[in-house]
């Protein structure tokens, strides 16, 4: 069945290491968000793509955190160097045309220690 | 920009109704969703309304809109411990072209026996 497919579930990694994860959308959809989870700030969009390029990437740090679409079935996000706040949950969702429901993944819960 | 707010927390018993209510801020927004995150899961869209509609039922869900006053809720009849969860509300706008969700904190619902 079609789904968002995260890599990996979990990472654990030591501060200042480069941290890479990958969605992987439901095929046929043109628009793809990263989403990040806390206990504090809730869910916070960082960056999303429409038809592979960036439309919108403000809510992400520039200086560490990067998105990219290599292909149609394939988004990236990197964080290097990683520090501890980085630690959360982060979603990837996607969907298709204007307005329509995003399918969101199962999520990378990511701790930086 | 866009703000969303929730309660963070509603406890009912079962067999009750829940109404879990937000506000927003964008006037322009096109949709405005209900999601529900069990845990360790993603998101899933749960039901959403059209702007210019003030009411949708879906079986036990009905969403209610005001849009005068930018409050928006979801009451779900008859709940169950299986509708424990966390419940997000987002607004959607079409920007450059693309659906750009903003969520609310989410509410965590907590049935109890």
């Amino acid at each position: 069945d079609a789904r968002v497919t995260q890599t990996p579930r979990h990472k654990v990694t030591e501060m200042g290491q480069e941290v890479t994860m990958r969605c992987q959308p439901i095929l046929g959809h043109n628009t793809v968000f990263w989403y990040r989870q806390t206990m504090m700030q809730g869910l916070e969009l960082l960056a999303y793509f429409r038809n592979r390029a960036p439309l919108d990437d403000s809510g992400m740090p520039k200086d560490r955190f990067s998105a990219e679409m290599p292909d149609a079935t394939l988004a990236t996000l990197k964080i290097q160097p990683s520090e501890p706040r980085d630690s959360a949950v982060y979603f990837c969702a996607s969907g298709l045309g204007a307005n329509t429901e995003a399918f969101f993944g199962q999520g990378t819960r990511l701790t930086v220690v | 920009g866009e703000d969303v707010e929730q309660s963070l927390f509603l406890s009912v018993r079962e067999g009750d109704s829940s109404v879990i209510n937000c506000t927003y801020t964008d006037s322009s927004s096109t949709y405005l969703y209900w999601y529900k995150q069990e845990p360790g899961a993603g998101l899933q869209l749960l039901t959403y309304i059209f702007s210019n509609m003030d009411m949708k039922q879906d079986q036990r869900l009905t969403v209610l809109l005001n849009k005068k006053d930018k409050h928006l809720s979801l009451r779900i009849a008859d709940t169950q411990t299986g509708d424990s969860a966390i419940y997000f509300c987002a607004e959607g706008g079409l920007t450059g072209g693309g659906n750009k969700l903003t969520f609310g904190t989410g509410t965590q619902l907590k049935v109890e026996l």
